[in-house]
């Protein structure tokens, strides 16, 4: 089956330490994204990659590095310099770059740092 | 770049009543449209799009109408259940621009 996959579910980690979530998508798709969601504040947009071996920043970059070396991996790594990172992570892809294109979600990442 | 507005929640519902949730936005060019959403614990899932005016996209028996002339685009559904129980995100998306979504309303369908 085609899909996102986003490992692992759950993530605890210590404060000063960097962490990498995981994203791979079987579509074939050359638009991948990473969200960060906290509660009652909707989807907000870290970096997207329009396709691979290129990302931008979006709305939230500070303290979050990505890469896109394989179209289909599109890993996230939160820095120690992510003052709040406590968050619930989601990756997405679409088949092209812009707003017209239905995006698909992995299952999410719930990252705690304590 | 494109703004949404959607109505705060949550919103708490007896089974079997009328749903709406109302969704305005604005945008440059002519968007797209969409509903996404969101059970406990999971990703989004798109529930319908719309990708022209007067387009009605519907699923699961949710509907919405894409209405160029209010720059609405509301969700509905005429008999809700507990499974709807959900968070509900409506998003615009222009050609040169990423989705844009709304901070999303909480449904509670109550048996």
């Amino acid at each position: 089956d085609g899909g996102i996959t986003q490992s692992p579910k759950y993530l605890f980690r210590k404060e000063g330490q960097n962490v990498t979530l995981s994203c791979e998508q079987n579509l074939n798709h050359d638009a991948m994204y990473w969200y960060r969601q906290d509660p009652g504040q909707g989807l907000r947009l870290i970096y997207y990659s329009q396709i691979v071996n290129d990302f931008q920043k979006g709305d939230i970059a500070e303290g979050y590095s990505v890469s896109r070396e394989k179209k289909e991996s599109f890993p996230l790594t939160v820095t120690s310099a992510q003052k709040n990172p406590t968050a619930f992570y989601l990756c997405a892809s679409s088949i092209n770059w812009g707003g017209f294109n239905e995006q698909y979600f992995g299952p999410g990442t719930r990252l705690t740092v304590t | 770049g494109d703004s949404v507005t959607q109505m705060e929640g949550p919103v708490t519902l007896s089974e079997e009543a009328f749903l709406t949730i109302n969704c305005t936005y604005t945008a440059t060019g002519y968007p797209s449209l969409f509903w996404y959403v969101q059970y406990p614990g999971e990703g989004l899932q798109l529930l319908l799009k719309a990708t022209k005016a007067d387009d009605k996209g519907s699923n699961k028996g949710f509907e919405a109408t894409y209405r160029k002339e209010t720059t609405s685009f509301h969700l509905e559904k005429g008999s809700v259940q507990v499974s709807d129980s959900a968070v509900y995100f409506c998003a615009p998306g222009a050609g040169s621009y990423q989705l844009t979504f709304g901070k999303g309303t909480k449904l509670s369908v109550i048996p």
